[in-house]
């Protein structure tokens, strides 16, 4: 069974960057067949992917156009594990935030969801 | 920017059945696009219902069902029950290799 679990502050300053992380048991990082996905909701929003990594031979990254100059998305191979990282926030980057594994074109395990709330 | 669309709402009878819609503001829907359907209630991570056009994952109740109907994806949802009152979202593989949420549909059973 696999699990996703899902670790980070839930406040952060405007401006600053948030981290998150998001740990997998029953699979690995390094499937070959699995994208690792970050995913977020807000109410003005809606659900909104943000990008995913994933390995096939080598290490691949894509990235929603409205994040792409903020964003990285990568894996911690030692920890089994792919972190979020969105720089320069603002209160509008406040949202549910979700790890999401893809296989085969099938979201079949999430994270719990993380609250991040941007404010001073 | 391509937006994908879905009615904000819709209302069925329970024991009816409803298709919900995805599509594109330009362009047509089809399988190369691999849509997938989420059902999603308050405070709970989406659900998917289903994947890749038309296939369920397993413990998915047979009356949700996916299709291409024309230009858009579609998901049919037959002999309505009061817990499928949700919302429902779909996700569109973009020719760009990413992938769009649509706005997603609140669907109510009454």
């Amino acid at each position: 069974q696999v699990q996703l679990q899902q670790s980070g502050p839930g406040l952060v300053k405007p401006s600053q960057t948030l981290s998150l992380t998001c740990a997998i048991s029953g699979d690995s990082v390094f499937s070959n067949s699995a994208a690792w996905n970050w995913i977020r909701q807000s109410p003005s929003r809606g659900l909104e992917w943000l990008g995913r990594t994933y390995y096939r031979s080598k290490w691949y990254n894509d990235y929603a156009v409205s994040v792409k100059s903020r964003i990285i998305i990568n894996a911690d191979t030692s920890k089994n594990q792919f972190s979020l990282q969105l720089k320069s926030v603002t209160p509008e980057d406040t949202a549910v935030y979700y790890c999401a594994r893809d296989r085969d074109w099938n979201y079949d395990y999430w994270g719990q969801g993380t609250l991040v709330t941007v404010s001073s | 920017q391509t937006v994908v669309t879905q009615e904000p709402s819709f209302s069925v009878s329970p024991g009816g059945t409803v298709t919900l819609t995805c599509g594109l503001t330009s362009g047509s829907v089809s399988t190369s696009y691999y849509p997938s359907w989420f059902q999603q209630t308050p405070g709970q991570a989406p659900r998917t219902l289903i994947y890749s056009t038309n296939t369920r994952p397993s413990g998915v109740p047979d009356r949700f069902s996916g299709s291409i109907l024309g230009t858009k994806a579609a998901l049919t949802i037959t002999g309505a029950q009061a817990d499928d009152e949700s919302d429902y979202y779909c996700v569109l593989y973009m020719p760009s290799a990413i992938w769009v949420f649509g706005g997603g549909t609140k669907l109510t059973v009454l």
